[in-house]
């Protein structure tokens, strides 16, 4: 699976969008781009996941430039739930071998402030 | 249950001591994933089963690591004599299918090894 960077952290006001790029400059044209985070003392939560179309659902929307080589979530009005830590993770979507797992960096750890 | 459980939630092991995790994953889930996090850390993939069959082994760091899942439903991740490395939250996810878009996990085991 292709590498995800990621900035460390970023800081958002409450009320606000906040925006999370992550580069996959290595990406395959079978690999999808997926989106989890992780609140304090949680397990990761599913947020969203995209191919190359631009996604939204009820937690966040996802852009991915037409290249493919990055992209951004966005959580259009950031609440103090949503400080933690955000992982961006490109993955090929089929039924066999390896592929099942999760490849997981750093992510960013998003603090939103009142 | 309506999520992923993990039991204990925290466990305190002295060095040398074997270790029993336990995982009930979703009713219905095929597949069940173990990661480890260290601190500050991304998850890292242990093993995979798909039913009862252990597809993928290959993130055990080693032979004193052992996970089973003996009728597809619950599963239990075993650590024998236990080292202070081995300090960690150990997370399981379950998904419908092994290519499932959507892995659930649960809220994790913290090890602490003394």
């Amino acid at each position: 699976d292709a590498k995800t960077t990621q900035p460390p952290s970023m800081d958002c006001a409450e009320g606000r969008a906040a925006n999370l790029p992550c580069n996959h400059s290595t990406i395959s044209g079978n690999e999808y781009v997926y989106w989890y985070r992780q609140i304090h003392s949680q397990g990761p939560q599913y947020i969203i996941h995209g191919l190359k179309n631009n996604e939204t659902n009820e937690m966040a929307s996802l852009i991915i430039t037409e290249d493919r080589k990055s992209s951004t979530l966005i959580l259009p009005h950031a609440t103090l739930r949503d400080t933690a830590v955000y992982y961006c993770i490109v993955r090929v979507l089929k039924n066999a071998g390896n592929n099942r797992k999760l490849i997981w960096g750093l992510g960013t750890s998003l603090a939103v402030n009142p | 249950g309506a999520g992923v459980s993990q039991s204990p939630r925290y466990k305190v092991a002295k060095r040398g001591q074997d270790v029993a995790l336990r995982c009930d994953p979703i009713s219905g889930h095929v597949s069940l994933f173990w990661y480890q996090q260290a601190l500050g850390q991304g998850p890292e993939f242990l093993t995979y089963f798909q039913n009862e069959a252990q597809l993928d082994k290959s993130g055990l760091p080693s032979d004193r690591f052992f996970a089973e899942r003996p009728e597809g439903s619950v599963s239990t991740l075993k650590i024998q004599r236990t080292q202070q490395e081995d300090s960690a939250v150990y997370l399981c996810a379950s998904s419908r299918r092994g290519g499932s878009t959507e892995a659930f996990f649960g809220q994790g085991t913290r090890l602490t090894v003394v």
